[in-house]
């Protein structure tokens, strides 16, 4: 196993355009987390599953974010007209749900809108 | 809802020595862990140590150690004999251990960028 990846690493986009990033966690892995980096700020939550249920979202997801978790495998994170202020780095995690354990992270899908 | 602070944008330190970065904390809950999490330029954020707050003796991993004090919710980082390849942004994280809360969520500081001066 190689780790949570998520793909694509880096996209750009035209305002108004509808985006969709993967992430593929770590295959044991029962829970996943999608977070939001904005440039000299830390992560943000998003959302999370635990297994396909998706169990919380952020305030921050608005009606234009939509993320899915098919089976319990790997997830899509959708963004539905894109605004410029949607550029940053949305990083994907996964864990065991198992007190104390660690969340992995992948490399994170930079997204720059023009 | 918990909040994380961390103090210093900026840290520098010269290969070999010894490096402090802070982090202080907020909440009401008496169960949860805190992380300090590495992220590299273009690379993913990778754990570098985990405190459990009912654990009173202070984490350490080879070269890193934190002074964990739950009392006055701070958790500083100590980098001892620092290598050019601890350059990175450095975050504080919190996570809750309680059962009603989404398990697993981290919370996360601003991070602290440190350079390793050679």
């Amino acid at each position: 196993d190689t780790g949570v990846s998520q793909d694509p690493r880096h996209k750009i986009t035209k305002r108004g355009q509808n985006v969709t990033f993967r992430c593929d966690p770590i295959s044991e892995h029962n829970r996943l987390y999608w977070y939001r980096q904005t440039l000299g700020q830390g992560p943000e939550f998003l959302t999370y599953f635990q297994n396909e249920a998706q169990l919380e979202k952020s305030r921050l997801l608005s009606d234009r974010f939509s993320a899915e978790r098919p089976k319990g495998s790997f997830s899509t994170l959708e963004i539905q007209r894109t605004e410029q202020g949607d550029s940053a780095m949305y990083l994907c995690a996964s864990s065991l749900a198992i007190r104390g354990t660690e969340a992995f992270f992948g490399q994170g899908t930079r997204l720059t809108v023009v | 809802a918990q909040t994380v602070t961390q103090s210093q944008p900026e840290m520098s330190v010269q290969e070999a020595e010894t490096v402090t970065l802070s982090c202080t904390y907020d909440t009401s809950e008496s169960d949860y862990y805190l992380f300090w999490y590495k992220q590299p330029p273009s690379r993913q954020m990778i754990l570098v140590i985990r405190q459990e707050a009912y654990k009173q003796q202070n984490a350490t991993e080879n070269r890193f150690s934190v002074n964990f004090q739950k009392a006055a919710k701070s958790f500083s980082l100590k980098i001892s004999d620092s290598q050019l390849g601890d350059a990175a942004m450095y975050f504080c994280a919190y996570r809750s251990a309680d059962r009603g809360s989404t398990l697993g969520r981290l919370y996360f500081g601003r991070g602290t960028q440190l350079t390793v001066w050679p």
